[in-house]
């Protein structure tokens, strides 16, 4: 089955750092890579789409600067969370997909973030 | 307005009873698609079923069934002789087609006790 590699599965920095995660599909090529958040049993919460080689599409509410997205191929998506404080600690999810809607988003296995 | 509703936030069975997860949604689209997915404590989420709008047929896999009804807007998910093992975080999502996002629900935590 598909397959979405995420690392690294966990983090743990000081207040001002930035952090990257990265979200590979090995096995498909993901024409399209999502980034969710999600707190502490609280459902999953797009942040934002992105298509490669285009700039993401954020959802309302996701600060741009803040949540840095590069999709550089079509099995290579970066989020790199800009000088994280304490509020940004959360368990981030990407997903990718490729082709139309019939296909499933497959996800990879999480980060969770913690700033100190 | 897309909206997905999982009304139960927490279920508690004890090992081999079956156990039905509600799922409501809505949507305006004609065309979409239905998700649930199984999330256990280690975080990830596994993929468990997709069904489109066009196709109402009931589906069993295993011990796991869904029932797809649209005159009621509902994907309910039961797994039948429950175990231990499928104690999990259960989230249904909504994809349309044109936007290709998904639309999750709160999610159902599932205790099965042994």
């Amino acid at each position: 089955g598909a397959v979405v590699s995420q690392h690294p599965s966990r983090v743990i920095c000081k207040s001002g750092t930035s952090v990257k995660i990265e979200c590979r599909s090995l096995d498909f090529q993901a024409t399209t890579m999502f980034w969710y958040r999600q707190f502490p049993k609280q459902s999953l919460m797009l942040m934002a789409t992105s298509n490669e080689g285009s700039k993401a599409t954020y959802e309302q509410g996701v600060e741009k600067d803040k949540f840095l997205i590069n999709h550089a191929s079509l099995t290579l998506s970066t989020l790199t969370v800009t000088s994280a404080h304490p509020e940004d600690s959360s368990f981030y999810i990407c997903s990718a997909r490729w082709g139309s809607g019939t296909q499933p988003q497959h996800f990879g296995d999480g980060t969770r973030l913690s700033i100190l | 307005a897309q909206k997905v509703t999982q009304a139960q936030t927490e279920i508690s069975v004890v090992e081999k009873e079956d156990v039905t997860l509600d799922c409501v949604y809505e949507t305006r689209d004609t065309t979409y698609y239905l998700f649930w997915y199984k999330q256990p404590p280690s975080g990830e989420l596994v993929f468990l079923i997709r069904r489109n709008s066009f196709d109402e047929q009931n589906e069993i896999s295993g011990r796991y069934s869904w029932n797809f009804q649209k005159s009621t807007s509902s994907f309910n998910f039961t797994i039948t002789a429950s175990q231990v093992v499928d104690s999990a975080v259960y989230f249904c999502a909504l994809g349309m087609d044109s936007s290709y996002k998904l639309i999750f629900g709160s999610g159902t935590r599932l205790l099965v006790r042994p």
